[in-house]
């Protein structure tokens, strides 16, 4: 099955830098490539994905790239600010949507004010 | 915007006792998911449900586990007799037909003692 690994664990930013998470997946059926943000408390919250049609897609200070020949896709979020601050999941799931995701491991992002 | 519910946000019990796990999904929705996130771990998937049947499962997912749609708003996930190691956050998420966005309600995070 698919397994899905992500680095780093932790990152912590100065508030207005960049910050990048990566994510490597071992299935190559796999075709979408969410992102969630998880707060204290909270489900996680899809904030950007990507299907293999497409390289990058972007959407205000949020970035995701994809590299299908090298398996593994990255998240970048510009311009960071305190409310940044969460746990971060890339996850990746098959080609014919309503399949299973299959989660990364996580990265909790701290921005430094 | 619509959202996904699940009830109870925190729900505690003895081992060897069953639980259900409420969520309702967004109205349109056709697919449903259950997942779960032991503490400080990654979410990972247990079951998916379409038209009344159970599409996709886990190993997770054993003879103790079992879903349900008891009418036409509410999604259910039982544990017959609950185990220490089930102790964990338990999401629901919800997807349109023929769609790959995933929407997560806000977890119930069951305690075994």
């Amino acid at each position: 099955g698919e397994n899905v690994e992500q680095h780093p664990s932790t990152l912590s930013v100065q508030e207005g830098d960049s910050a990048v998470i990566k994510c490597t997946y071992s299935d190559s059926a796999s075709n979408y490539f969410p992102w969630y943000k998880q707060e204290l408390g909270k489900g996680p919250q899809l904030i950007i994905d990507i299907r293999s049609n497409v390289g990058e897609k972007k959407d205000q200070r949020i970035a995701v790239t994809l590299n299908k020949t090298a398996k593994h896709f990255s998240l970048h979020i510009t311009e960071t600010q305190p409310e940044d601050s969460a746990v971060y999941f890339c996850a990746a799931s098959g080609n014919f949507g309503n399949e299973k995701l299959t989660f990364g491991t996580g990265t909790r992002l701290t921005i430094i004010p | 915007e619509p959202e996904v519910t699940q009830t109870p946000s925190h729900q505690v019990t003895q081992m060897g006792q069953e639980v259900i796990l409420r969520c309702v999904p967004i109205s349109n929705h056709l697919y449903f998911y259950w997942y779960r996130q032991i503490l400080g771990q990654k979410v990972e998937f247990l079951v998916s449900f379409y038209n009344n049947e159970i599409s996709e499962k886990s190993e997770i997912f054993d003879d103790q586990f079992s879903v349900e749609r008891p009418d036409g708003s509410n999604f259910t996930l039982k544990i017959r007799s609950t185990k220490l190691e089930d102790s964990a956050m338990y999401f629901c998420a919800s997807t349109r037909e023929r769609s790959y966005e995933q929407y997560f309600g806000p977890g119930t995070r069951l305690t075994v003692t």
